[in-house]
């Protein structure tokens, strides 16, 4: 079974902190992407990042691609009330049923 | 461009009765997604549309879930009968071919009572 094991599964930090977000698999993908869901919407992506060591800034979003494509990290710097929500990451590996997978989630609650 | 539409929001019924849903994709994607959302947890796949073919049904409960999409545009979701642990949001999300992302819609409540 292919998975992508998101860690750490709940957060919840006060506004103003860092945090960081790993997405893990035994597998490699093609690619990753990363997608918010706050409650009551549905996900929305955030990032695709393609290439091995990748490194994308979205704000006070980084987001890396391992050198292997097996993993991801999200790191959220001066974490604010509105980045709470639940962290999606997902991809298509490239062997086996080449079915799009999600991760377990993370859900990120910041206090003010 | 406009995004995925999915409706309605928000639907509850009482178990052993139908239920529908609808969902229209962004323009000029081919692929169609129907999942499963318990609370928490990441989407489930229930089915994927590629134009108007199925090309993976394998999680959906075939004996009380059904799902179409004739024209290869709109696609609707059937649950005959529901029951209570069918009580989940329900996304649609459309992909442009050879791209990884996916656009999901504001999903659709469902609540079984």
């Amino acid at each position: 079974t292919q998975l992508l094991e998101q860690s750490p599964q709940f957060l919840s930090i006060q506004e103003g902190e860092n945090l960081t977000v790993y997405c893990n698999s035994s597998s490699v993908f093609s690619s990753l992407q990363w997608y918010r869901q706050e409650p009551g919407e549905g996900p929305v992506l955030l990032v695709t990042v393609v290439t091995g060591g990748e490194v994308k800034k979205l704000k006070r979003l980084t987001f890396q691609f391992g050198d292997a494509r097996k993993d991801s990290s999200l790191h959220i710097t001066a974490a604010q009330p509105g980045d709470t929500g639940l962290y999606l990451c997902a991809g298509f590996p490239t062997s086996g049923t080449y079915k799009y997978i999600f991760g377990t989630g993370t859900r990120l609650k910041v206090l003010a | 461009e406009a995004g995925v539409a999915q409706s309605p929001r928000y639907k509850i019924i009482e178990k052993r009765q139908s239920v529908a849903f609808w969902c229209n994709p962004i323009s000029g994607h081919a692929t169609l997604y129907w999942y499963q959302q318990i609370l928490g947890q990441g989407p489930k796949l229930l089915i994927q549309f590629q134009n108007n073919g199925v090309v993976d049904d394998s999680q959906l409960p075939k004996d009380r879930f059904s799902a179409e999409r004739l024209k290869g545009v709109d696609s609707t979701l059937k649950i005959q009968p529901a029951k209570l642990e069918d009580s989940a949001v329900y996304l649609c999300a459309s992909r442009l071919t050879g791209r990884g992302e996916q656009y999901f819609g504001p999903g659709t409540r469902l609540t079984v009572t």
